[in-house]
């Protein structure tokens, strides 16, 4: 099975700061990884996804990750954050199965951005 | 225009009772999902439908019980709520069943159970 492992429950910025989050996963084949944002009271949104090809994917809202399967990793950043980026991030990703598609998300991270 | 919508936002009930969370998307996609959202955050898969049909089913106790009367549409019925059941349920639909194919939330229904 897969699995999925973010380091931090809890992430705090200034504004304009690096935003670093961290990604790690398990997969006995090559995963499709995906990171997804949720604001209060909210659902979940799409950030941005890797399937194949380039290994540095760009996002929403200025995120971009990349994809490093020699550290089994999807490390997500933002050069500069901004009061709107306080929300919880997930990592993500895809176990294909022969019934179907099943997203295995990691257990989030908070980001709270100090002003 | 709401993409993937459920109602009801948010349910109060007593233990024992039998409440249903319906879910519709407009997107035109034919695999529809429930997760569940726990008070820690983590969330965790219970059905998929493609469709209409039973495609995934993760160990939850048959006391829930997904429907899918169209490809556009899947419900939820809770029987005999515990305590336990009390979390955020997220309603989902993606374009194909295959594991590149994002998924489209809903907002979520909290359901609480008392």
């Amino acid at each position: 099975a897969q699995s999925v492992t973010q380091l931090g429950s809890h992430v705090s910025v200034s504004e304009g700061a690096l935003v670093l989050l961290r990604c790690n996963y398990s997969s006995s084949v090559p995963p499709y990884l995906f990171w997804y944002v949720q604001y209060p009271n909210q659902g979940l949104q799409l950030l941005l996804k890797y399937t194949t090809g380039a290994t540095l994917v760009k996002g929403i809202n200025g995120f971009e990750a990349e994809f490093k399967k020699s550290e089994t990793s999807f490390h997500l950043t933002k050069p500069s954050a901004h009061m709107s980026d306080a929300a919880e991030y997930f990592c993500a990703v895809s176990e294909v199965k022969a019934a179907g598609n099943k997203l295995t998300f990691g257990g989030g991270t908070r980001v709270l951005v100090k002003p | 225009d709401t993409a993937v919508s459920q109602t009801p936002k948010y349910l109060v009930t007593q233990m024992g009772n039998d409440k249903s969370i319906k879910c519709e998307q407009n997107l035109g996609h034919d695999t529809m999902y429930w997760y569940k959202q726990d008070s820690k955050k983590f969330l965790k898969i219970m059905f998929s439908y493609n469709n209409k049909e039973l495609i995934i089913n993760e160990t939850v106790p048959n006391r829930f019980s997904p429907k899918s009367p169209d490809k556009a549409h899947l419900n939820l019925h809770i029987n005999s709520l515990e305590l336990g059941d009390s979390a955020v349920y997220f309603c989902a639909s993606s374009g194909t069943r295959t594991g590149e194919s994002p998924l489209h939330f809903g907002n979520g229904t909290r359901l609480t159970v008392t």
